[in-house]
């Protein structure tokens, strides 16, 4: 079956701290792996979409990585602020389906 | 989200009766997908569609159906609403057979079944 884990569940951190969200996955043939983010009561907001062919995607603070053979992503947010405050989902696509399964997301908090 | 919006925003309505829930997009994207999102699970697929009137099952189909007649339009049904059914539901689209796409989603329905 395949599946999404991400770890921790829950961080909380003081502002301007460099962390690091973890997923892994299942099956290694993925096709490719998003990173999103939702506030509270809110949609979600795409932050970052790496292929499978490649290795990372940056975006302003942000820094996703994938190693497809170990089955695991990191989303790097460096210099943390209050307002990167939010729940972090990651999701993967795989080769074989149309179908998107998501982790059941890191709920970060970053306080002054 | 720009290009699809879901309706309606918030609705509660009582067991036992059917409840329809309608997303809209405007990018002419292929595959269109409903989700619901509940604590503890995450986002879990009901259906999905990859074209029009081509919808196929996800995790968690039972007691959901969906109708798509216009590649713009998908259509999500509650048969007999019951009390689990509960649940903010988000809808979203993707271009999946496009190398390199990704997933757009809807602001979400909130439904409450009392």
């Amino acid at each position: 079956k395949q599946e999404v884990t991400q770890i921790p569940a829950a961080l909380s951190v003081p502002e301007g701290e460099n962390l690091v969200l973890n997923c892994s996955f299942t099956d290694s043939a993925i096709y490719n792996l998003q990173w999103f983010r939702q506030d509270p009561g809110k949609g979600l907001t795409s932050l970052l979409l790496i292929q499978s062919s490649q290795r990372e995607q940056t975006s302003g603070r942000l820094n996703a990585s994938l190693d497809k053979s170990s089955g695991r992503s990191t989303l790097y947010i460096a210099a943390s602020q209050p307002g990167d405050s939010a729940t972090y989902l990651c999701a993967v696509s795989w080769r074989n389906t149309d179908k998107l399964i998501f982790g059941t997301g890191t709920r970060l908090q970053v306080f002054p | 989200d720009a290009g699809i919006t879901q309706s309606p925003r918030h609705k509660v309505t009582e067991t036992g009766t059917p409840v329809t829930l309608r997303c809209h997009q405007t990018e002419n994207h292929r595959y269109m997908y409903w989700y619901r999102q509940d604590p503890g699970h995450g986002l879990r697929l009901i259906h999905y569609s990859y074209g029009v009137k081509d919808t196929d099952k996800g995790e968690v189909s039972d007691g959901y159906s969906v109708s798509r007649s216009k590649t713009e339009d998908f259509l999500l049904t509650l048969e007999s609403a019951t009390s689990s059914q509960t649940s903010v539901y988000f809808c979203a689209i993707s271009e999946a057979d496009r190398v390199g796409y990704g997933y757009t989603f809807g602001s979400g329905t909130r439904l409450t079944v009392v």
